[in-house]
């Protein structure tokens, strides 16, 4: 079985510009689940989508937002760049049902770099 | 609250001998304990987890103990080797029933020493 895939793995933004990062889980998994890992700080929980439809949310501002498609895949979009947002985005996916407490395995990531 | 600490940050072991690293986590409803490894430039990848109704799981040279009481969890790895170097991020299930999620530590770099 393919792993997760993210497009694109590099990224160059200037501050207030957007950004839309793309997610392709393992095939079967229904859950995906977006992180922010930043040096010092760890994986920090942006959200997640199960069935097209977001089912948790950390504590980010509105500018970054997310969607789920009919075939599992996500984005997330982040609109006025910072150049606190530069960091290494991961999603994860996991099996049906789910839940947290399902094995969650990770993309390579997105490095984020905001000038 | 929601809240997972890890402790050491950094840990440098000798080759051979043991590496434990510790995490404490607030929300007494958490119920999924897995542990991350992360090489440098590379995904995390699952190493073990653990669940509430069991107190410990051993694969190999790895271990994770699980004292619900004290609400602490640790990864013991024995006999280390060089591969064995990378940062190590434990997690807990947090949130109410529904709306769980994955908290991380912080995460501890972990050298071996040839």
């Amino acid at each position: 079985k393919a792993g997760v895939t993210q497009t694109p793995r590099y990224l160059i933004k200037t501050r207030g510009q957007q950004v839309t990062l793309s997610c392709s889980p393992i095939s079967g998994h229904r859950s995906v689940s977006w992180y922010q890992q930043t040096p010092g700080q760890g994986l920090q929980f942006l959200f997640e989508y199960f069935s097209e439809t977001q089912r948790n949310k950390g504590n980010f501002p509105g500018r970054f937002s997310g969607r789920q498609f009919s075939n599992s895949r996500s984005e997330m979009n982040v609109s006025t760049l910072e150049l606190g947002d530069s960091a290494l985005y991961l999603c994860a996916s996991s099996l049906p049902p789910g839940l947290p407490t399902d094995t969650q395995y990770f993309g390579p990531g997105t490095r984020l770099t905001v000038l | 609250g929601e809240n997972v600490e890890q402790h050491p940050s950094t840990l440098s072991v000798q080759e051979g001998d043991s590496a434990v690293i510790k995490c404490t986590y607030s929300d007494s409803a958490s119920n999924y304990f897995p542990w991350y490894k992360q090489e440098l430039g590379k995904r995390p990848q699952l190493i073990i987890d653990i669940r509430s109704n069991v107190g410990e799981k051993k694969d190999q040279r790895i271990a994770v103990t699980l004292n619900k009481t004290a609400k602490h969890f640790s990864l013991h790895i024995t006999e280390t080797q060089p591969e064995d170097s990378a940062v190590y991020f434990c997690a807990a299930t947090t949130g109410s029933f529904g709306n769980e999620k994955l908290t991380f530590g912080t995460g501890t770099r972990l050298t071996i020493i040839p």
